[in-house]
C-alpha cells in the first residue's frame, strides 16, 4: 500500500520567514496530494491540494510543488504569521473505489513573534 | 450549508466494552470516511461508506464496523475495546464524482475515545 513520509516533525521559524515541509510517497499511481492544517483540539482543515497533472499550485502565501519523478511534494508558506502555528499533514491518494487518503505523521510548525 | 458534525465529542470506556460514534455529513455530500488519529500521529483510514455500503477498508480488524443511513449520516462501532483503541476518531464526508472538486474530504471535529 501507499506510504507517506513527512519531514521535519517540528519546525520553528521567525515571523515573516518562510517555512517548507516535505513529503515523499511510495505509490507512483497516487494522483492527489492534499495538505491539512490542524490546530490544537480542532478538525483537520484542507489548506491546499494538488493533482498529478500539475507541478505547482499557489494560493496567496501558500504554495505546493509536486515532483512526480522523485515522488515528493512540498508545502511552502511565505511571510509566516503566528496564526500559521499548527500541525500540518500531507497526504496522498491513489485512484480507486475507496479513494482513501494516506497521511504523513505531521509537522508541528511554530511561528515565533 | 452545515459542516460535518460528530457525537459524542468525548467519551470514556473500559476495556472489553463497545462504543458507537455518530457522524452527520456535510450537506450535499454522499460519502463518509472514518479515520483513527492516535496522539501525535496522522489520521489512519478505517473505512468508507457510499450508498449505504462499505466501499473500502484500511488495516483494521472486523471488530471495527460501520453503517451509513439513507440521509448519508454514519455510525462507527467498535466492539471488545482495547487500550490501543484510545484515539481521536474523525469522520470526513465528500461528494463522489469525477469533477475536480469531487472527493475532497471535509473533516468533523472528532470524537475522542479513552479506553481504560
Amino acid at each position: 500500500g501507499e506510504n507517506v513520509e513527512q519531514h521535519p516533525s517540528t519546525l520553528s521559524v521567525q515571523e515573516g520567514d518562510s517555512a517548507v515541509i516535505k513529503c515523499t510517497y511510495s505509490d507512483s499511481a497516487s494522483n492527489y496530494f492534499p495538505w491539512y492544517k490542524q490546530e490544537l483540539g480542532k478538525r483537520p482543515q484542507l489548506i491546499i491540494d494538488i493533482r498529478s497533472n500539475v507541478g505547482e499550485k499557489k494560493d496567496q502565501r501558500i504554495a505546493v510543488t509536486l515532483n512526480k519523478t522523485a515522488k515528493h511534494f512540498s508545502l511552502h508558506i511565505t511571510e509566516t504569521q503566528p496564526e500559521d502555528s499548527a500541525v500540518y499533514f500531507c497526504a496522498a491518494r491513489r485512484p480507486g473505489s475507496a479513494r482513501q487518503l494516506t497521511f504523513g505523521s505531521g509537522t508541528q510548525l511554530t511561528v515565533l513573534p | 450549508e452545515t459542516g460535518v458534525t460528530q457525537s459524542p465529542t468525548h467519551l470514556i470506556k473500559t476495556r472489553g466494552q463497545q462504543v458507537t460514534l455518530r457522524c452527520s455529513s456535510q450537506s450535499g455530500h454522499n460519502t463518509v470516511s472514518w479515520y483513527q488519529q492516535a496522539l501525535g500521529q496522522g489520521p489512519q483510514f478505517i473505512f468508507q461508506y457510499y450508498r449505504e455500503e462499505e466501499n473500502g477498508r484500511g488495516n483494521f480488524p472486523p471488530r471495527f464496523s460501520g453503517l451509513q443511513f439513507p440521509n448519508y449520516s454514519s455510525e462507527l462501532n467498535v466492539n471488545a475495546l482495547e487500550l490501543d483503541d484510545s484515539a481521536l476518531y474523525l469522520c470526513a464526508s465528500s461528494l463522489a464524482g469525477r469533477d475536480s472538486g469531487a472527493n475532497v474530504l471535509t473533516f468533523g471535529a472528532g470524537s475522542r475515545l479513552t479506553v481504560l
